[in-house]
């Protein structure tokens, strides 16, 4: 089993729509959690952290079920500009190096 | 320019060749990772230092590859004796000393696309 999974994707949404990625973790002990957006054929770039409270961020909304081992993001009234990569991203060790998933991708259609 | 910095951008290489690629971290930051991506991939974890030392190194690094951070700034990444499997985009990624309790993302470098022919 991978250490973060992601749905495959990828996700054709038309603009406006709400969208869901979900994103699960092996390593029960994992501290820290990430979402990254990647635009085709550039680097990764953090989107936003997630907390165990969950947390929110203009359109977006992150949030963690560690019982479940499991992370999702929210994309509320989604914009063109939104179409991109998103990884889910796992710090298992505080301060360690941190593990990406496969990312799934998302088309926002006019 | 406060960014990572990586350098050359692109590299085509013929099999069996050595190449250097060099990643100048945020200045204040004392750890450094080194990531490879393949087409349709997540980025996957090689190697990382914090300061000068070299702290842990992923099986996907075999022997013909070697990092280094000998002044605990800039970063080089070497790979030997080049595959065509070596083709990826290799990233570099710095991150801030770490508070207990705070969560930091890395910033990454705009990565070293690296071709072998």
């Amino acid at each position: 089993r991978k250490e973060v999974e992601q749905d495959p994707g990828p996700f054709n949404v038309p603009e406006g729509a709400t969208v869901a990625f979900n994103c699960t973790y092996s390593n029960s002990a994992s501290q820290s959690f990430f979402w990254y957006r990647q635009d085709c054929r550039k680097e990764p770039k953090l989107l936003m952290s997630v907390y165990s409270s969950g947390n929110e961020d203009g359109r977006f909304t992150a949030q963690l079920n560690r019982a479940s081992q499991y992370i999702s993001l929210l994309i509320r009234d989604s914009k063109l500009s939104d179409s991109a990569t998103y990884l889910c991203v796992v710090n298992i060790v505080w301060g360690d190096k941190v593990i990406f998933g496969p990312g799934t991708s998302l088309s926002v259609i006019p | 320019d406060t960014g990572v910095s990586q350098d050359p951008r692109h590299k085509i290489t013929k099999r069996g060749q050595n190449v250097t690629f060099r990643c100048d971290p945020i200045s204040e930051h004392n750890r450094l990772y080194w990531y490879r991506q393949t087409l349709g991939q997540g980025p996957e974890f090689l190697t990382y230092f914090q300061n000068e030392a070299q702290l842990e190194k992923s099986r996907l690094l075999s022997d013909r590859f070697s990092a280094e951070r000998p002044k605990g700034s800039f970063s080089t990444l070497e790979i030997q004796r080049t595959e065509q499997g070596d083709s990826a985009m290799y990233l570099c990624a710095s991150s801030p000393p770490r508070r207990q309790g705070e969560a930091y993302g890395y910033t990454f470098g705009s990565g070293t696309r690296l071709t072998v022919v």
